[in-house]
This record gives C-alpha cells, sequence and structure tokens, in this order.
C-alpha cells in the first residue's frame, strides 16, 4: 500500500540494549525525518535526511544513530537505550514543507 | 531552536460552540501547517499557510496567517465532537525542517 510505515508499533526493550525502528515510504520523497513526542514537549526533531545519504541532526540527536541507504527506508537506532529514550516516536517523509507522518512507535525502556 | 508557542494548551468546549487556536514566534516563517492528531495516530495535515495575510477555509476550519509570517490561528465555528483532538502548528523556516509547537488539545462535548 502505498504511504508511510513504521515498525514495530510498540517496543519493550531494556536499559543498555540497541533497537532499531524501521521507517518505509512508498511516495519516493526526498525528505525523511524523525520526530519524538512527549507530554510538554510535542513534537521534537531528531534526525532528518535530505536524501539518500545525506543525514543531519535534528534538535536532540544525543543517542541515537540514523541510516539512509536507500530512498524509501530511513532506520533509527537507539545505540543503548536509556529511560529517557521512553517516547512515541514518529518518521516523517516530505517533497516540500508539508510532512506526511507515520502512525508511530510506542518505545518503552524498563 | 526556533521556538514556537502555542495557546491554549488545553480548550474544552460544548457542541456548538466556536474556538480559535493561536500560534506564535519572533520569528518569520516560510510556511506554516496546522496538523491534528488523534489518540494512538500520526499527525495528519490540515492545512499549509504561506503568503502573509492569507486566509484559508476548510468547511468549519478558518486559518489565517498574520501579516508578517510571525504567527497563525485556527478557528472552527460550530465545533462538533468529530473535532476533538490535539491540534498542532509546525513553521518552516526554509529548510523543510519543521518546529511544532506543543499543541492545543481540543474536547468537543456533545
Amino acid at each position: 500500500d502505498a504511504g508511510i510505515t513504521q515498525s514495530p508499533r510498540y517496543k519493550i526493550t531494556e536499559t543498555g540494549r540497541q533497537v532499531t525502528l524501521m521507517c518505509h515510504q512508498t511516495w519516493s520523497h526526498s525528505y525523511m525525518f524523525w520526530y519524538r513526542q512527549d507530554l510538554g514537549h510535542g513534537l521534537r526533531l531528531i534526525y532528518y535526511s535530505a536524501a539518500a545519504d545525506i543525514t543531519d541532526k535534528g534538535e536532540v540527536p544525543d543517542g541515537y544513530v540514523v541510516s539512509r541507504s536507500k530512498t524509501e527506508n530511513f532506520p533509527l537506532t537507539l545505540e543503548s537505550a536509556t529511560r529517557s529514550q521512553t517516547s512515541v516516536y514518529f518518521c516523517a517523509s516530505s517533497e516540500g514543507f508539508e510532512a506526511f507522518f507515520g502512525q508511530g512507535t510506542r518505545l518503552t525502556v524498563v | 531552536t526556533q521556538l514556537l508557542e502555542q495557546s491554549p494548551q488545553f480548550l474544552s468546549i460544548q457542541e456548538g460552540e466556536n474556538l480559535t487556536v493561536y500560534c506564535n514566534s519572533s520569528s518569520v516563517f516560510s510556511s506554516l501547517q496546522w496538523y491534528r492528531q488523534e489518540p494512538g495516530e500520526g499527525p495528519v495535515l490540515l492545512v499549509t499557510v504561506v503568503t502573509g495575510g492569507e486566509v484559508k477555509k476548510l468547511k468549519r476550519l478558518t486559518f489565517q496567517f498574520g501579516d508578517a509570517r510571525k504567527d497563525s490561528s485556527l478557528h472552527i465555528t460550530a465545533a462538533q465532537p468529530g473535532d476533538t483532538g490535539l491540534y498542532l502548528c509546525a513553521g518552516d523556516w526554509g529548510d523543510y525542517k519543521l518546529s511544532f509547537g506543543a499543541g492545543t488539545t481540543v474536547t468537543v462535548r456533545a
């Protein structure tokens, strides 16, 4: 189906573990983004990518790693998960200033 | 970090009443978007405004962009329970990286 999909929808992991959140879009949009959403903070940009093999930091990049070897995929990796990374993570894509969001991944770090 | 302030944080009204949500920044936007988010879902784009003084209407929703392109408002006429949700404004400063306000939770009581 066309659109943007995230997996998994829910994830529980332990402190110190590495975890990867997946994002796949079928529109061939150039731009892709990762946001986290926390109460009181709204959506904050973690990383973004303007094209395959081009990534850059957003507002809150510490503890996260991204890659974009293919236009359609933009995985987000938490190298060593911490409790402060418990959040809802949203991936988005755009071909301009209008972004389209996935359904989110609710990550709990215990 | 570009700051984008949204008010009020919460709004609870009776069905049939009107409401207005505000979005303000000290910086000039290239464009501004309004999104609506329902529980467990990602934000969904409602409208994009680009030109200072622009007014856009989407059924009972009216969006206004300030003349100086630093502020915006969303007005809902005759609100219905289906309008319940989290309304987010997001600003773009020319680089396609959206910065979001903290959101306004709107509850419309039947």
